[in-house]
């Protein structure tokens, strides 16, 4: 089974500042790798996936994420955030193989003061 | 096309009442999967389908839920003799292969 642990419940920043959104996961396989974004009364969105390949992933909405393997990470980056950017965002873990049925972390809200 | 769509958008049920919650997958796609969100969580699995044929309900809380996928399309939800713990965003999700998942709106239900 695996599991995903999202550190930061909430994470104020101030507009046109960087921001990291911090997910680690454990598996006993190899996984593919997910971040959502969802928007108030609206449901997940991707932002961005990794499935093999080059660690470094680039989403939408200017977000990018690096896959570590080596300390099961996969941590959400923006270099310079805007207010429309406050939602709440969610990781997520599939084990390939199977039915790749995705685990969510409890999220992170992102909010971004002007 | 069309996305993922979830009806009603909102429901207020006495307790004790049985509702059922709707969902349209984007056409096509073969797996179709129901979420329950309790208020700042993420979205804790219920079931999944490939294309009518229920495959896991491992997270179906008790055996008040019962989903269904008759012809490998549309699909229900539907919670009898609901209770206030069942008040929660009910997300369902269709995927056409093994990676990215589609979300509709949700439904949020409200338990009284």
């Amino acid at each position: 089974a695996q599991s995903v642990t999202q550190l930061d419940s909430q994470v104020p920043v101030f507009e046109e500042a960087p921001v990291e959104l911090r997910c680690n996961y454990s598996s006993s396989v190899s996984v593919y790798l997910f971040w959502y974004v969802q928007y108030p009364n609206q449901g997940l969105q991707l932002l961005l996936k990794y499935l093999s390949g080059s660690t470094l992933v680039k989403g939408i909405n200017g977000f990018e994420a690096e896959f570590n393997k080596s300390q099961t990470s996969f941590h959400l980056r923006k270099p310079s955030v805007h207010i429309s950017d406050t939602a709440e965002y969610f990781c997520a873990v599939t084990a390939s193989g199977g039915s790749y049925i995705p685990t969510f972390g409890r999220g992170t809200s992102l909010i971004v003061h002007p | 096309g069309a996305g993922v769509s979830q009806s009603p958008r909102y429901k207020v049920a006495k307790r004790g009442q049985d509702v059922a919650l709707r969902c349209d997958p984007i056409s096509g796609h073969v797996s179709l999967f129901w979420y329950q969100q309790a208020l700042g969580q993420g979205p804790e699995f219920l079931t999944y389908f490939q294309n009518e044929a229920q495959l896991d309900k491992s997270g179906l809380p008790s055996d008040r839920f019962f989903a269904e996928r008759p012809e490998g399309s549309v699909s229900t939800l539907k919670i009898q003799r609901t209770q206030q713990e069942d008040s929660a965003v009910y997300l369902c999700a269709s995927r056409a292969g093994y990676n990215e998942q589609f979300f509709g709106p949700g439904t949020r239900l409200t338990v009284l």
